[in-house]
């Protein structure tokens, strides 16, 4: 089907690491995306892969990608506070379209 | 990468009446697109704006409800039409930087009431 889909909610403690995972649908995607967005603020762009790719390290952000299975995680070492806002997989779909297709987003929280 | 302007930031518009919203892209970019976020919701691609010839629509929208335009590599406008307080959602614009992804605009906040 069309979906990208994502668990709606994680829970982390400050300091600890957060996983956020989705799983996509195209398997000729050649982009995956992850996008942040805080409270009344815009997409902010945190990282892609190419699909040719396992694994992509930037910081703190880890994002591993499982090809056979369709799975994408974002992995955020040492959560802050400021990281708690929501986080959107996306794929994107290489027909002729060249659209963009989201996940539903999963909240992060971030306690103290 | 390229840098989104986007206007109005927010608006709040009275049913049955309509709004342009603007994006002005700072470089020529070939592939434009604006999505909808509806209230708590992900973001849905409402049509891919083409420069020289017409919007290509996604289903569930279309361009007596939503006419863009592209008149140039820079700049597109999107008009919601006949508002009704379901058009109330955060619209878009998003350009593809080749080997970069998605940049988007910061948004605009519409309010229909």
């Amino acid at each position: 089907g069309e979906d990208v889909e994502q668990s709606l909610f994680l829970s982390v403690r400050e300091g600890d690491s957060s996983v956020i995972n989705c799983t996509y649908t195209d398997s000729s995607s050649t982009y995956l995306y992850w996008y942040k967005q805080e409270p009344g603020a815009g997409l902010q762009l945190l990282t892609y892969i190419f699909s040719n790719m396992d694994m992509k390290q930037d910081q703190r952000l880890t994002v591993l990608l499982n090809k056979k299975d369709k799975h994408l995680s974002l992995r955020i070492a040492d959560t802050q506070t400021g990281d708690s806002a929501i986080y959107f997989c996306a794929e994107l779909r290489m027909d002729s379209s060249y659209k963009l297709i989201f996940g539903s987003g999963t909240r992060l929280l971030v306690r103290p | 990468s390229a840098v989104i302007s986007q206007k109005p930031s927010r608006d709040i518009c009275q049913r049955g009446t309509s709004l342009t919203i603007q994006c002005q892209v700072d470089s020529q970019v070939t592939m434009m697109f604006w999505y909808r976020q509806q209230p708590g919701q992900s973001l849905t691609l409402i049509a891919t704006a083409n420069q020289g010839s017409e919007a290509t629509y996604e289903s569930g929208f279309v361009i007596d409800k939503f006419p863009i335009s592209r008149p140039n590599l820079t700049f597109s406008t999107l008009t919601v039409s006949n508002m009704s307080p379901e058009d109330s959602s955060i619209y878009l614009c998003t350009i593809l930087v080749r080997d970069y992804g998605y940049t988007f605009g910061s948004g605009t906040r519409l309010t229909v009431v």
